[in-house]
């Protein structure tokens, strides 16, 4: 069992550039989510998705898009990238809650995105 | 106004001492909370989940929870310097199915 895997690891880009960072899990999970961390800034939330065919937005989802593309798969793409958006980049998935009870969340490894 | 709040930090503690982090919520109706381990360059660690009031315990970990205060807290028993790490507390607010985290405590455990 891999878990939550991400890819790439390290990104740099240049401003206005795009791209798209790619997470999987083999949990069976129904729910997954990204986020992004910074500095004294904790973990906040971009977007996520409760099932398979639905992605709803978090706390910070300006610049970014998501696709969840099975029930194992979720990218998210950066379409002209900032250099706000230098950060690390975690994905994460979980059983389905309900709507007052949420489950454990596990972590991929990160991505580390630079851009210039 | 911060949703989930944790000691500012940094902690410091000796070598098989207590260490004793704390988290407050705004969201009296929140059920799920969370303590995850975070060690520098490395993604969030899972290490204890709580949803019932009082104290769970889990090895050298005990997470405590009371609702009524809003408050949840970890402590970690006969610290090792191997627990040196941001501990971050997350949180279901209210009626949402996402976790709000904290902006964690960074713990350090000295020989």
């Amino acid at each position: 069992n891999a878990g939550v895997t991400q890819t790439p690891k390290f990104q740099v880009l240049k401003t206005g550039q795009s791209m798209t960072l790619q997470c999987a899990q083999d949990m069976n999970h129904n729910s997954m989510y990204w986020y992004r961390q910074d500095p004294g800034m904790g973990l906040r939330l971009i977007y996520y998705s409760a099932s398979e065919g639905t992605t709803d937005k978090g706390e910070v989802p300006n610049g970014y898009n998501v696709s969840r593309l099975n029930k194992r798969e979720f990218s998210l793409r950066l379409e002209s990238a900032a250099p706000s958006q230098t950060s690390v980049y975690f994905c994460a998935s979980s059983e389905l809650g309900d709507p007052t009870f949420s489950y454990e969340q596990y972590f991929g490894p990160g991505t580390r995105l630079t851009v210039t | 106004q911060k949703e989930v709040e944790q000691n500012s930090g940094p902690l410091s503690v000796p070598e098989g001492a207590i260490a004793s982090l704390n988290c407050t919520y705004s969201d009296r109706g929140s059920q799920s909370f969370f303590w995850y381990r975070q060690y520098s360059g490395k993604s969030p660690e899972l290490i204890m989940s709580i949803y019932s009031n009082g104290d769970k315990e889990d090895g050298r970990f005990t997470a405590q929870l009371n609702k009524a205060s809003q408050y949840v807290s970890l402590l970690i028993r006969d610290s090792q310097p191997s627990d040196s790490a941001t501990y971050l507390c997350a949180v279901n607010l209210g009626s949402a199915r996402q976790l709000t985290f904290g902006s964690g405590t960074q713990l350090t455990v000295l020989p």
